[in-house]
């Protein structure tokens, strides 16, 4: 199984700063089979980032994703304040599906 | 436009079984497959299966074979997740969601989810 480690856990920033956002696999990602997620307090998770950087759609291209093989990055450039959720990862290239943990982006 | 409803929340006791439905509209239920996913709790997700609605082709994650059955009807473009001796460390927020992995399980993020189906287990 392979295990997805996210940091940091929780990141305070402010609106208008960058966001940079860790996913880190224990064994390489096929394919860049790695995706992201955003989830709101109360709603189900919405697939922000698939392919490790392709962006779904509605999402702006204020998000970004990025890296291969076990290390992976999402960037969010000039926060906004509907950009404060939980993101997770995900690889769906092997199964089990794993997902890491989450970092929480809160409102400094 | 693309939907999948859950249904409502359910109340079991230790030992217990519960069957949450997916149903999808929107679009060809028969290229997609289903995963299901939880969420206990303050916690994080957790993927516990997959079903392809084209030919019925399950995948069930380690720690829920023996527990969990995922299945299609696709007269009705519904997708079941039963889950059987339920504990209290079950209690938790279940999601379907589609992906468009026809034939095997891997290689296609998880577009569009449910709603979520809250199932809580206390004696």
């Amino acid at each position: 199984e392979i295990v997805l480690t996210q940091s940091p856990g929780t990141l305070s920033l402010s609106p208008g700063e960058r966001a940079t956002l860790s996913c880190r696999a224990s064994q390489s990602v096929g394919s860049s089979y790695l995706a992201w997620y955003q989830q709101k307090p109360g709603q189900a998770p919405r697939l922000l980032i698939y392919g490790a950087s392709s962006r779904a759609t509605g999402f702006p291209d204020r998000f970004s994703g990025s890296g291969s093989g076990t290390d992976f990055t999402l960037t969010i450039t000039r926060l906004e304040p509907e950009d404060f959720a939980v993101y997770y990862c995900q690889q769906y290239g092997s199964s089990p599906f794993t997902f890491g943990q989450g970092t929480k982006l809160e409102i400094k | 436009q693309v939907q999948l409803v859950q249904s409502g929340a359910e109340v079991k006791k230790p030992g217990a079984s519960v069957k949450v439905s997916c149903k999808a509209s929107g679009y060809t239920p028969n290229s997609y497959g289903i995963s299901w996913v939880r969420q206990a709790p303050g916690q994080g997700l957790e993927w516990m299966g997959w079903i392809s609605v084209y030919n019925g082709n399950t995948d069930y994650a380690q720690k829920f074979q023996g527990r969990i059955t995922v299945t299609t009807d696709t007269s009705t473009s519904t997708t079941y997740m039963e889950l059987r001796s339920l504990r209290s460390d079950d209690t938790a927020v279940y999601y379907c969601a589609r992906s468009l992995a026809r034939i095997v399980a891997v290689a296609y993020a998880f577009d569009y989810w449910g709603q979520g189906t809250l199932v809580t287990v206390s004696p």
